[in-house]
């Protein structure tokens, strides 16, 4: 069965800093991955994703997102994050057409 | 281009009364639609998941059922609603080896 692994419930970072939300993931065969966003009271929008290629995905308001398949992880990153960034964001995982699972969410608090 | 549409946007309805959300997409075909349910602004939990008209995958034991009477259209139902059936559901559609895009959300509150 797959899986996605989110492991810290809240990250917080300076504004202007590199931020990075952790995801591991686990499946048989290869993974499609992904980074969704979600303000409150709203449903999810999308980020990135990764199926196949680069290993280093590039997504919406300059996150991006390596894939590692030996550690089986796509972490999200940002090189110099703003307080807008401050949101609850999902890493998902499908395989095919199969369904898409999502991790239990990071909260991003990013402080001025 | 897509749109997905999802209604109503909030709900209040009491124990043991029926349910039924809507959601229905444009502008694409045969897509895979799913149903989430998210608690307390945090996990989504998958309920239900079509590939196709009529073809409805149940992640959960529940209180819930879903039907896909027309391939743009999936229905979210409860006969007898709990309180625990309280929570923000989230509609959306795919296409295979693409991302998802979801609805604006239902609260569901029953009192």
């Amino acid at each position: 069965a797959q899986s996605v692994a989110q492991p810290e419930d809240q990250v917080n970072v300076a504004e202007g800093n590199p931020l990075t939300v952790k995801c591991t993931y686990s499946v048989s065969g290869n993974p499609y991955l992904f980074w969704y966003v979600q303000y409150p009271n709203r449903g999810l929008q999308f980020l990135l994703k990764y199926i196949t290629g680069d290993n280093l995905v590039k997504g919406s308001y300059g996150f991006e997102a390596e894939f590692n398949k030996s550690q089986t992880s796509f972490h999200l990153k940002k090189p110099s994050a703003l307080v807008s960034d401050s949101a609850l964001y999902f890493c998902a995982v499908s395989k095919s057409t199969d369904k898409l699972i999502f991790g239990t969410g990071t909260r991003l608090q990013v402080f001025p | 281009s897509q749109t997905i549409h999802q209604w109503p946007a909030t709900l209040v309805q009491p124990v043991g009364s029926p349910l039924s959300l809507e959601c229905t997409v444009e502008g694409t075909s045969n897509p895979n639609l799913y149903w989430y349910r998210q608690a307390a602004g945090r996990g989504l939990q998958l309920l239900f998941y079509s590939v196709g008209i009529g073809q409805i995958s149940s992640e959960v034991p529940q209180n819930l059922s879903a039907s896909r009477p027309q391939d743009r259209q999936f229905i979210l139902s409860s006969k007898k609603l709990l309180l625990s059936d309280s929570g923000f559901y989230l509609c959306a559609w795919s296409l295979s080896y693409t991302e998802a895009f979801f609805g604006q959300g239902t609260r569901l509150t029953v009192v």
